[in-house]
């Protein structure tokens, strides 16, 4: 169980073009959803967290307006990199999260990997 | 503010021999702490967190606040155990943000 999927795995785009990312939770409602990015060789740096229903949380330094994310339903989240350049390309990690309480696991997604040409 | 350090970006261990990745934290109070693995093209998962004291795939890891060390052991290390570990901890006052450490990939030699 607690398996989150990921759509695309990779994706190459034009600069200056926009790509969508999926994030769903297959078996379980997620209450919360987290978008990483994690840059060759480096750590995973978290950039949002979002709450079905409601804007998502950004982290410092992230651009609201550059990646947008939408989280329609509880086992649904996207992250939309609008105007991509060169420098988004990344891997970008979902994770998500079932019910809330002091610490619940989060479950990793496979990642998508970003290309932008 | 909270900090996890790990310091080897990469750690080779012969199989057999005993491994100990490092883990070094900064946080106010008492902290919880995680290790996850990412084994190749594999997703990111939890090994093991502090709290519940279990053992995962011969792994242990002690919670240290003397020397506000983690670090994750095991005594005879395996071909399978190659991969990149991740220690982690929740951010203060927001516990569903978790803060990861750079990583170390460990890398089991034959």
């Amino acid at each position: 169980g607690a398996v989150v999927s990921q759509h695309p795995s990779w994706v190459i785009c034009k600069s200056g073009t926009s790509v969508k990312i999926e994030c769903r939770s297959l078996d379980f409602q997620a209450t919360t959803m987290f978008w990483y990015r994690q840059f060759p060789k480096q750590s995973l740096m978290l950039m949002a967290t979002s709450n079905e229903g409601s804007k998502a949380t950004y982290e410092q330094g992230v651009e609201k307006d550059k990646f947008l994310i939408n989280h329609a339903s509880l086992t649904l989240s996207t992250l939309t990199v609008t105007s991509a350049h060169p420098e988004d390309s990344s891997f970008y990690i979902c994770s998500a999260r079932a019910g809330g309480g002091p610490w619940n696991e989060q479950f990793f997604g496979p990642g998508t990997r970003l290309t932008v040409l | 503010a909270q900090r996890v350090t790990q310091p080897e970006k990469l750690l080779s261990v012969f199989k057999g021999a005993p491994v100990e990745l490092k883990c070094n934290y900064s946080y106010s109070g008492s902290p919880e702490l995680f290790w996850y693995v990412q084994y190749s093209r594999q997703r990111l998962q939890l090994l093991l967190r502090h709290i519940s004291r279990e053992s995962i795939k011969g792994f242990t890891a002690d919670l240290n606040k003397g020397e506000t060390s983690f670090h994750l052991k095991k005594p005879f290390a395996q071909e399978e155990d190659s991969a990149m570990y991740y220690c982690a901890l929740p951010a203060l006052n927001r516990d569903d943000k978790i803060i990861f450490g750079k990583g170390t990939r460990l890398h089991i030699l034959p």
